[in-house]
């Protein structure tokens, strides 16, 4: 196993477009999690799954954010309308139980 | 609200000591975790601390942990050019909170 690995590592679009980024967790782990981290701030959590269930939501998820973990297994998170707003680099971590998280190197979005 | 704050810039030259610091209000997590961050990478798990323990060395590494104060420091010894980095730390039982990071820069 080759760690918490995140798709794709860079993306560039349009405002107004709709965007799709994939995390693959560590195969044994339990929870993922999707943070944002913007310029020259730490990450800020967004949302986690255990297994199949997405558990907790942040207010930063707006109606636009939606995130689904069908299987139990690697994890979507889709932005609806993008705003320049939503710029940022985007961190998938996973973890069994309440361990220490293991992060991804992320994906960047860059809106223009 | 549960917060975590970091001083945001340590300069120190190579071999001495760096020692970054960071406080934080929640004082109910069982662990707290020290993170490492270089440009354009994800976060690297450095190192963590049981909340009933006062201090933790992993090699170069020292984690001070003050529970009354809610203060934790990390020290690194040997200070090398390859530390340079942003470092995070983070509280939480389940969910963490980060803080904005402090920015090593070691001078040769």
């Amino acid at each position: 196993d080759t760690g918490v690995s995140q798709n794709p590592r860079h993306k560039i679009t349009k405002r107004g477009q709709n965007v799709t980024f994939r995390c693959d967790p560590i195969s044994e782990h339990n929870r993922l999690y999707w943070y944002r981290q913007t310029l020259g701030q730490g990450p800020e959590f967004l949302t986690y799954f255990q297994n199949e269930a997405q558990l907790e939501k942040s207010r930063l998820l707006s109606d636009r954010f939606s995130a689904e973990r069908p299987k139990g297994s690697f994890s979507t998170l889709e932005i609806q309308r993008t705003e320049q707003g939503d710029s940022a680099m985007y961190l998938c971590a996973s973890t069994w139980g309440q361990g220490a998280k293991t992060f991804g190197s992320g994906t960047r979005l860059t809106v223009v | 609200g549960e917060d975590v704050e970091q001083s945001l810039f340590l300069s120190v030259r190579e071999g001495d000591s760096s020692v970054i610091n960071c406080t934080y209000t929640d004082s109910s997590s069982t662990y707290l975790y020290w993170y490492k961050q270089e440009p354009g990478a994800g976060l690297q798990l450095l190192t963590y601390i049981f909340s009933n323990m006062d201090m933790k060395q992993d090699q170069r590494l020292t984690v001070l942990l003050n529970k009354k104060d809610k203060h934790l420091s990390l020290r690194i010894a040997d200070t090398q050019t390859g530390d340079s980095a942003i470092y995070f730390c983070a509280d939480g039982e389940n969910k963490l909170i980060f803080g904005s990071g402090t920015r090593l820069l070691v001078r040769p």
